[in-house]
């Protein structure tokens, strides 16, 4: 299947700090990058994508950046809150312009 | 308006034993989805439905099948389960089979296999 990584796979920040998340991707095909928001025992749910025109998307706190060079594309968190803990999930599009890939997820703990 | 609904919550099932777990939308989306989730291993797509009628198979399909009769159910059977399917499983659907459609997601099932 395709390769899909994220890094880290844990991250502690205190709170108020920024947090920022990485998946690399090996599809050169790929062209929508979305970031799915896990909490603890709750569904996953999109918080943000983007698409290979653009290098960067904001959503108030969030945004997601694009390297379509270097294939990869970050998550970056600021003023980070307590309610932001969550495991996070990248899941950009692959085999051809398909199907979702999901990363192996990044447990973010952000502490008082 | 429930969005889409899983059921059942939890289960466990010995080894061998038939199981269909069953997903329901109201939202009137064409594609729905399974995926299992394990840790370390983020979500796996099983199989998915474009539309109704139609499904196809994902990364891990072995073990598993699917139906879509309608627009609003899809469930997934383990014919025969065997303890490596133990997983939480969540069904998922989109507006269209585009994969750049938002996937909503179902509450999960937690099946657990002796």
């Amino acid at each position: 299947g395709e390769n899909v990584e994220q890094h880290p796979s844990t991250l502690s920040v205190q709170e108020g700090d920024s947090a920022v998340i990485k998946c690399t991707y090996s599809d050169s095909a790929s062209n929508y990058f979305p970031w799915y928001k896990q909490e603890l025992g709750k569904r996953p749910q999109l918080i943000i994508d983007i698409r290979s025109n653009v290098g960067e998307k904001k959503d108030q706190r969030i945004a997601v950046t694009l390297n379509k060079t270097a294939k990869h594309f970050s998550l970056h968190i600021t003023e980070t809150q307590p309610e932001d803990s969550a495991v996070y999930f990248c899941a950009p599009l692959t085999g051809g312009g398909n199907k979702l890939t999901f990363g192996t997820g990044t447990q973010l703990k952000v502490e008082l | 308006i429930a969005g889409i609904t899983q059921a059942p919550t939890s289960q466990i099932l010995a080894a061998g034993r038939r199981m269909t777990l069953r997903c329901t939308q109201d939202m009137r989306h064409n594609a729905m989805y399974w995926y299992r989730q394990d840790l370390g291993l983020g979500l796996r797509l099983i199989h998915y439905s474009n539309t109704a009628g139609t499904t196809g198979k994902g990364e891990v399909p072995d073990g598993y099948s699917v139906s879509r009769a309608n627009t609003d159910d899809f469930p997934l059977t383990l014919a025969s389960a065997v303890p490596s399917q133990t997983s939480v499983y969540f069904c998922a659907s989109s507006a269209s089979g585009r994969a750049t459609d938002t996937q909503y997601f179902g509450p999960g099932t937690r099946l657990t296999v002796l």
